[in-house]
C-alpha cells in the first residue's frame, strides 16, 4: 500500500515561504492518471484544500490561495511539493499531502501523510 | 464553490448503537462522466484522516462493513451499524466533483 510523508520547516516567518515535501513510496507517483493534493487543517478546525496536481504536470488551486500557492511534481523522485509564498498567522496549520486521486478509482484522497505542523512566527 | 453542509455536528452515541450523519450539498454531485465524487472520512483524535467510503456508497479496503454510505445528487447519508470505541472521531463528507474540492464541516462522534 502507498505511503506518504511530509516534511519541510515547522516554523515559518511572516512574509516568507512556506515550503513543503511528500515523500511517496510503496508505489510509483507516476502510475496511471493520478493526481496528488495537499490540504491543511488549522488548530482545532475542520479540512481546507489547497489544490492538486495530476502526475502530468497540470494543476488546480482552491481560488483564495491561487496567488500565492504552487504544487509540482518530481517523478523522477516521486514526490510533489507545495510552496505557499507570504505566509501570514493565519497560515498556521497542520499540512497533508493525500492521493492518490483517480476519477476511474476513488475519486477521493485514497491515502494520507501523518501530517506537519507549521506555525507561521516570527 | 460547492458549499457541504453536515448534520449533526456532534453526535453522541451508546456503544453497539447506530449512528447515522448527513450531508448535503449546494449542488448536485454528479459530474458529467456519470459518477458522483462523494466521499466520507474519519479523523480520529491525533491522527490525519482516513477513506472510509467513495462515491457514496463504496467501502474502502479495509473499512468495516458496518460503515455504509447512500444518497443521490444533493443529499448523502453514512451509517455506522453498531458504534465502536474505536468509531471516536469526526467525520466528513468531501466532494471531488468541481474544483475546488470541498468539505463538510465534520461531525464529531463520541461516547454518551
Amino acid at each position: 500500500q502507498l505511503q506518504l510523508h511530509e516534511s519541510g520547516p515547522g516554523l515559518v516567518k511572516p512574509s516568507e515561504t512556506l515550503s513543503l515535501t511528500c515523500n511517496v513510496s510503496g508505489g510509483s507517483i507516476s502510475s496511471s492518471r493520478y493526481s496528488w493534493g495537499w490540504i491543511r487543517q488549522p488548530p482545532g478546525k475542520g479540512l481546507e484544500w489547497i489544490g492538486r496536481v495530476s502526475n502530468s504536470g497540470s494543476s488546480n488551486y482552491n481560488p483564495p490561495l491561487t496567488s500565492r500557492v504552487t504544487i509540482s511534481v518530481d517523478a523522477s523522485k516521486n514526490q510533489f511539493s507545495l510552496r505557499l509564498s507570504s505566509v501570514t498567522a493565519a497560515d498556521t496549520a497542520v499540512y497533508y499531502c493525500a492521493g492518490p486521486v483517480s476519477g476511474s478509482g476513488s475519486g477521493s484522497f485514497d491515502y494520507w501523510g501523518q501530517g506537519i505542523l507549521v506555525t507561521v512566527s516570527s | 464553490d460547492i458549499v457541504m453542509t453536515q448534520t449533526p455536528l456532534s453526535s453522541p452515541v451508546t456503544l453497539g448503537q447506530p449512528a447515522s450523519i448527513s450531508c448535503r450539498s449546494s449542488q448536485s454531485l454528479v459530474h458529467s462522466n456519470g459518477n458522483t465524487y462523494l466521499s466520507w472520512l474519519q479523523q480520529r483524535p491525533g491522527q490525519p484522516p482516513r477513506l472510509l467510503i467513495y462515491k457514496i456508497s463504496n467501502r474502502f479496503s479495509g473499512v468495516p462493513d458496518r460503515f455504509s454510505g447512500s444518497g443521490a445528487g444533493t443529499e448523502f447519508t453514512l451509517k455506522i451499524g453498531r458504534v465502536e470505541a474505536e468509531d471516536v472521531g469526526v467525520y466528513y463528507c468531501m466532494q471531488a466533483t468541481q474544483f475546488p474540492y470541498t468539505f463538510g464541516q465534520g461531525t464529531k462522534l463520541e461516547i454518551k
